[in-house]
């Protein structure tokens, strides 16, 4: 299928490294964010998420921080796989009924 | 289902026609929502339906966009007059009540306006 952001900044990681992908947000009423991961041709895949009352939330191989103070969101991936190739996008919601998408970032692994 | 299905997948057409795009949610969510999300951007909102009724329609960019949601299921988003600024990936996501518990997106339409 055709590739999502073309023209996205792009973050080169070796297999097996750790990525961190970071993520300025924009409203600081914003109280729950979360990270999708797309691969092409594909819908928004949720990846993690954490509320404004947490800085830290840990998944399977990844971790999310938060810092409000700078209004900072970052996606750690650990041990890199080629399978985490994609665009990551940070989101966010404001108690309301939407989630609202930040830029993304492409993640390429390299072998 | 499973998960959220959208048809078509591809769809091609003149400018100037008339085209809908068909979302089916997860079985139970109550919420759906469309976005439109063009090359290198994130996912920009469009409407969000809580059952039958759009909640939220800030996002639809102009009139020729309309979307309905009859029987709180199924969730057709229609587009009149197609413009060539109007090609994008269209994508629809369900979530059980409220946006702040995330949502499930479908693999999305991609529209064609030649």
């Amino acid at each position: 299928g055709e590739s999502v952001g073309l023209h996205l900044p792009t973050l080169s990681v070796q297999e097996g490294d750790n990525s961190i992908i970071n993520c300025a947000y924009s409203n600081s009423a914003s109280d729950y964010f979360i990270w999708y991961k797309q691969e092409s041709g594909k819908g928004p895949q949720f990846i993690i998420d954490i509320r404004s009352n947490m800085d830290k939330r840990q998944g399977q191989r990844v971790t999310v921080l938060l810092n409000k103070t700078v209004k900072h969101l970052s996606l750690q991936i650990a041990a890199t796989q080629p399978g985490d190739s994609a665009v990551y996008f940070c989101a966010e919601n404001m108690g309301d009924d939407k989630i609202i998408f930040g830029k993304g970032t492409r993640l390429h692994i390299l072998p | 289902g499973a998960g959220v299905s959208q048809t078509p997948s591809n769809k091609v057409t003149e400018k100037g026609k008339y085209v809908e795009l068909r979302c089916d949610p997860i079985s139970g969510h109550t919420a759906l929502y469309w976005y439109r999300q063009s090359l290198g951007q994130g996912p920009e909102f469009l409407i969000y339906f809580q059952g039958t009724g759009a909640a939220d329609d800030s996002g639809l960019p102009n009139d020729r966009f309309f979307a309905v949601r009859p029987e709180g299921s199924v969730s057709t988003l229609k587009i009149q007059r197609t413009e060539r600024g109007d090609s994008a990936v269209y994508l629809c996501a369900s979530s059980p009540e409220r946006a702040n518990y995330g949502y499930t997106f479908g693999s999305g339409t991609r529209l064609t306006v030649v």
